[in-house]
């Protein structure tokens, strides 16, 4: 079946630009999960949607990041005025329920931001 | 706050050598553990998780994990290493993972 999808997979912009990144999750996951990887690091965890709403939000780094799930289904991650402190990997997982059951999460093959 | 450390940043084995790779964990409660392996331009895939239960976890690939509460270990060991276990490894705990830097691992022919 389909695994997690993630679009676009590379995106570079322009400093101050505003970006969206979106996730498609695996059907019938109720969890969804964004994390950011920079270079050399592992994945750092941004925001946990379980169904439409946002349930931990503790990892965005600031209020120009933003994550939206408005069915349950598709996430958009949103980032406003961009930096080049923001260039990563941005990672999307899902799951079948809740991350604190430790369910397994499923990645996508993330989308590669530059920001110049 | 839970975190996880992994050691070493770099391991270059011989194919058909013993592999262990090292994760140290903090975690307030009964730890939910994994170990994810990241080839380049793929995914994150699961190779083993640890609940609850028998301490030693197999898993794919013929990759095994001991917990070991003791010590706030959850190694990751293969007995014979092939060239396609090259990769990034990274441990990872609780539900909101929480990820270790990970370790590149290096197989010689």
């Amino acid at each position: 079946g389909a695994g997690v999808s993630q679009t676009p997979s590379n995106k570079v912009t322009e400093k101050g630009k505003y970006v969206e990144l979106r996730c498609d999750p695996i059907s019938g996951h109720t969890a969804l999960y964004w994390y950011r990887q920079s270079l050399g690091q592992g994945p750092e965890f941004l925001i946990y949607f379980q169904g439409t709403g946002a349930a931990d939000d503790s990892g965005l780094p600031n209020d120009r990041f933003f994550a939206v799930r408005p069915e349950g289904s598709v996430s958009t991650l949103k980032i406003q005025r961009t930096e080049r402190g923001d260039s990563a990997v941005y990672l999307c997982a899902s799951s079948l329920s809740t991350g604190t059951t430790g369910n397994e999460q499923f990645f996508g093959p993330g989308t590669r931001l530059t920001v110049l | 706050a839970q975190s996880v450390t992994q050691p070493d940043i770099h391991i270059t084995v011989s194919e058909g050598a013993s592999l262990e790779l090292r994760c140290n964990y903090s975690y307030g409660a009964t730890p939910y553990l994994f170990w994810y392996v990241q080839s380049p331009g793929q995914g994150l895939q699961l190779l083993l998780k640890y609940f609850s239960g028998d301490t030693l976890v197999q898993g794919i690939k013929g990759f095994e994990a001991e917990f070991k509460r003791s010590q706030s270990s959850f190694n990751l060991r293969k007995p014979s290493v092939h060239w396609s276990d090259a990769a990034e490894y990274f441990c990872a705990v609780g539900g909101q993972l929480t990820f270790g830097s990970g370790t590149q691992l290096t197989v010689l022919p």
